[in-house]
Parts: structure tokens; C-alpha cells; sequence
């Protein structure tokens, strides 16, 4: 069974700095494509970025709005994806959801259950 | 203001058929990149309903059925049930855009 849990949420104050963990299970991670996908509360969802496997070279994409100041990286022998952010802002509040890449196709095949972030003074 | 458009809302009564569309354009859907959409059951994750355009994941009702044409894509859902209350979301490629996907702007399916 594919697990992805997300940890690493809170209340951090603008300017702040979070890491987010997603621990993946159930598929075989290294060869996999991952991204994160938010949502802020009532809203819409909202690609964040991804990173390839690292056959694939290990580069990480990100939407405009987090570019330069997200940063997503794996560690393929714990199994584990991350999101470095800094410089948050109040705009950044959101459930935050790690997600597993068919880039084939383009779809978010597998999902964890959510992580919440709110930037708040 | 979301690059694919859906209706905000939709309703059906049990038993009914009930569409939902997601219209893009010449830099998307019209392109010829597929369109997946996503069940988002109330407090919870998203879920893959529809990939490559048709195609069901394991586990996904045959009530549930997607297409595309042109620069729009659709969902069925068939025979509805109270269950099938949710958000629903499409979900493409945009060559115009340097991302991983654009979504549309969701769709509340409300069963009376």
C-alpha cells in the first residue's frame, strides 16, 4: 500500500523559515517523480514544485510565486522528500500535500494526507 | 483567475447524471496534453479520479467517466450518490507556463 505522510507544519511568523518531510512508502521512491501541491484554506489547488528522480537528472521546478525561495530536495535512502521554505510570507498559507509524478502522463497519482502551514504575526 | 475554467458549482439528484466541464486553450488542453481530475472528499486529500483523459484508476467506479475535445474536457458521473458530494478539480499541462501542471479552479458537486 503507497503511504506518503507529511510532517513538519505550524504557525510561523512572516519572514520565518519551515521545513516540511514527506516519508514515502509502498513504491519504489528513488525512481519516482515527486511534487508538492497546496492549498490555501477555501481555495483552489496549487502546484508548488517537483523534483526528478535522480536517473532522470534531480532537478527541481517550482511555480513562480515560491521560486527562489522554496527549496525541494530527497533523500532517496530514507525514502523521504522535503520542502525548505523561507522568507514566508502570509500568501503562503496553505495545506501543503506531497504528492507522487507520473511524467509520463502528467498526473499526481498518489497523495498524503496534508500538512498545515500558517504564516501569521 | 485559473488558466482552466470549470463552473464553481453543479448539483444532481441521486440517481442522475451530472457533468462537469474544464475548458482550456491552444496551450493546453487544445495542444493535445491530457487532462486528469481529482475527487476531493470534504476534509479530505485530493484523490486521482481520471488520468490521461478516460482512464480510471484501480478502485474508481465505472459511474465515473472523463473525455476530451477540442480545448475542453468533461467528467460523468453517473447514477449519483450522496457520496459523490465533493470538490471536483481538472488538471492539465500549459506549454505557455514553466510548471509541473495547472489545475482548474474546482468544482463543488452538491447531491440534493
Amino acid at each position: 500500500e503507497v503511504q506518503l505522510v507529511e510532517s513538519g507544519g505550524g504557525l510561523v511568523k512572516p519572514g520565518g523559515s519551515l521545513r516540511l518531510s514527506c516519508a514515502a512508502s509502498g513504491f519504489t521512491f528513488f525512481n519516482t517523480w515527486m511534487s508538492w501541491v497546496r492549498q490555501a484554506p477555501g481555495k483552489g489547488l496549487e502546484w508548488v514544485g517537483r523534483i526528478k528522480s535522480y536517473s532522470d537528472g534531480g532537478t527541481s521546478d517550482y511555480a513562480a510565486p515560491v521560486k527562489g525561495r522554496f527549496t525541494i530536495s530527497r533523500d532517496d535512502s530514507e525514502n523521504t522528500l522535503y520542502l525548505q521554505m523561507n522568507s514566508l510570507k502570509t500568501e503562503d498559507t496553505a495545506v501543503y500535500y506531497c504528492t507522487s509524478y507520473d511524467f509520463w502522463s502528467g498526473f499526481y497519482q498518489d497523495w498524503g494526507q496534508g500538512v498545515l502551514v500558517t504564516v501569521s504575526s | 483567475q485559473s488558466v482552466l475554467t470549470q463552473p464553481p458549482s453543479v448539483s444532481g439528484a441521486p440517481g442522475q447524471r451530472v457533468t462537469i466541464s474544464c475548458t482550456g486553450s491552444s496551450s493546453n488542453i487544445g495542444a493535445g496534453y491530457d487532462v486528469h481530475w481529482y475527487q476531493q472528499l470534504p476534509g479530505t486529500a485530493p484523490k486521482l479520479l481520471i488520468y490521461g483523459n478516460s482512464n480510471r484508476p484501480s478502485g474508481v467506479p465505472d459511474r465515473f467517466s472523463g473525455s476530451k475535445s477540442g480545448t475542453s474536457a468533461s467528467l460523468a458521473i453517473t447514477g449519483l450518490q450522496a457520496e459523490d458530494e465533493a470538490d471536483y478539480y481538472c488538471q492539465s499541462y500549459d506549454s505557455s507556463l514553466n510548471s509541473g501542471g495547472v489545475f482548474g479552479g474546482g468544482t463543488k458537486l452538491t447531491v440534493l
